[in-house]
C-alpha cells in the first residue's frame, strides 16, 4: 500500500523559515514524480512545486519561485520542501502527492494528509 | 496560467439523485484533466484522469466527459459517501492548476 506522511510543519514568524518532509513507502520512491499541493484554511487546492521522476528537474508555481526549494533524498524514499522568507499567505495545510513514473506534469494519487504550517506574528 | 472555472459553487441534491459538475477551461486542455473528491479532513483523492478514466477502486457511478474547455464530472446515483467538494485539475501546461470546487451538499 502507497503510504506518503508529511512532518516539519508549525508555526513561524513572517519571514521565517521552515523544512516540510514526506516519508513516502509503498512504491519505488526514485522514479516517481513527486508534488507539493497546498490549502489554505477554507479554501481551495493550490499546486506549489514538482520535481520530476525522470532528470529531477524542478518546477515551482510563480508565488513561491525563489522563496521555497523542493528535494527528494531517494535513499531515504523522502520528499522535502524547504520553505524560507514565509509569509502569512503561505499559512495552508502543505500535502505531498505522488506523480506518474518519470512524470513531472502529472495527476496525483494518492496524497499524504498533509501538515499545517501557520506563518503569524 | 490556465484558468478552470467550476460550476456551481454548490448542488444540493437528495441521495439517489444525479449530480452534474463542470469545469471549464480558460484555453484548450486537450484531455489533460482529473477530477478529485475530498472530504473534510481527509487528503484529495483521485477519481478521473484524461477526462474519462476512472482512477482504481472509483465506482462505475462516476463519470467523466469532455475535451478541450468543456469538461463534466457526473454521478449517476448520489450515495450518502459522495457528498464532498469536488475539484478538477489540468496538467495541459505549467503551472498546474485547479478549479475553485464544487460543493456536494445533502438537499
Amino acid at each position: 500500500e502507497v503510504q506518503l506522511l508529511e512532518s516539519g510543519g508549525g508555526l513561524v514568524q513572517p519571514g521565517g523559515s521552515l523544512r516540510l518532509s514526506c516519508a513516502a513507502s509503498g512504491f519505488t520512491f526514485n522514479i516517481y514524480g513527486m508534488t507539493w499541493v497546498r490549502q489554505a484554511p477554507g479554501k481551495g487546492l493550490d499546486w506549489v512545486s514538482t520535481i520530476s521522476g525522470s532528470d529531477g528537474s524542478t518546477y515551482y508555481a510563480d508565488s513561491v519561485k525563489g522563496r521555497f526549494t523542493i528535494s527528494r533524498d531517494n535513499s531515504k524514499n523522502t520528499l522535502y520542501l524547504q520553505m524560507n522568507s514565509l509569509r502569512a499567505e503561505d499559512t495552508a495545510v502543505y500535502h505531498c502527492a505522488k506523480g506518474t513514473p518519470a512524470g513531472s506534469r502529472d495527476y496525483f494519487d494518492p496524497w499524504g494528509r498533509g501538515t499545517l504550517v501557520t506563518v503569524s506574528s | 496560467e490556465i484558468v478552470l472555472t467550476q460550476s456551481p459553487a454548490t448542488l444540493s441534491l437528495s441521495p439517489g439523485e444525479r449530480a452534474t459538475l463542470s469545469c471549464r477551461a480558460s484555453q484548450s486542455v486537450g484531455r489533460y484533466l482529473a477530477w478529485y473528491q475530498q472530504k473534510p479532513g481527509q487528503a484529495p483523492r483521485l477519481l478521473i484522469y484524461d477526462a474519462s478514466n476512472r482512477a482504481t477502486g472509483i465506482p462505475a457511478r462516476f463519470s467523466g466527459s469532455g475535451s478541450g474547455t468543456d469538461f463534466t464530472l457526473t454521478i449517476s446515483s448520489l450515495e450518502p459517501e459522495d457528498f464532498a467538494v469536488y475539484y478538477c485539475q489540468q496538467r495541459s501546461n505549467w503551472p498546474l492548476t485547479f478549479g475553485g470546487g464544487t460543493q456536494v451538499e445533502i438537499k
